[in-house]
């Protein structure tokens, strides 16, 4: 399978707390996105990382991206209830097809 | 606009039956995908149209067959399912940027169940 790994596969924190989420892939990748998904609905791109970058950020994420590793990593700061759903990574294979991870399921308890 | 929308929410059929699925976007996006979910696990290509014309078909059964009508639609026609293939079937669509697609648009999906 050329699926990424994401850990951990499940993840439950209070309100207000980081959350860190992993992604390691095996190909090596133009870019790297991450994607919400909110109970069996569609997906939100949050954050594209070019292969050239090693941090992006857009509001309470931060993205960093370790090609040597082929890993990367989100974080969400200050969570909020809104937060919760899964969260994927995803890379692009060629140019037009995304293989995802298999997701964390992100639970934020008030 | 910057929706991508999908008809119907839900669906039951069976094994017999002939339906379709319905996906339209009106951001000019010239690239729409079809993608499988079973539960718990991740989205799963199925088929990319570029420019209207099919690019991508990842092994997919013949009783899945696709239909890009025109730039905005895409279409998904059912026909003798099996049980296994219940799932979320999601459209997405994005737009090439120097000949990369990236990011993608997708729809809230349509649940399949195959009695």
């Amino acid at each position: 399978s050329q699926q990424g790994e994401e850990d951990p596969q499940a993840l439950s924190i209070q309100e207000g707390e980081n959350a860190t989420m992993n992604c390691s892939y095996k190909t090596s990748i133009n870019n790297l996105q991450w994607y919400r998904q909110n109970s069996g609905r569609g997906l939100v791109h949050l954050i594209l990382i070019r292969s050239n970058e090693r941090e992006k950020h857009s509001g309470r994420l931060r993205v960093t991206l370790d090609t040597s590793k082929k890993s990367s990593s989100l974080l969400i700061t200050a969570s909020r209830a809104a937060d919760t759903a899964s969260y994927f990574c995803a890379q692009l294979q060629g140019a037009q097809k995304l293989v995802f991870g298999q997701g964390t399921r992100l639970t934020i308890n008030p | 606009d910057t929706e991508v929308t999908q008809t119907p929410k839900h669906l039951v059929m069976g094994m017999t039956n002939k339906k379709s699925l319905k996906c339209e976007q009106h951001m000019g996006h010239r690239a729409m995908y079809w993608y499988k979910q079973k539960a718990k696990k991740p989205p799963e290509l199925m088929f990319v149209y570029s420019y209207e014309k099919l690019s991508i078909n990842e092994s997919v059964p013949s009783r899945f067959s696709p239909e890009c009508p025109n730039s905005s639609l895409l279409n998904l026609h059912l026909h003798a399912l099996q049980p296994e293939d219940s799932a979320l079937y999601l459209c997405a669509s994005s737009t090439p940027r120097l000949a990369v697609y990236n990011e993608q648009f997708f729809g809230p999906g349509t649940r399949l169940t195959v009695l």
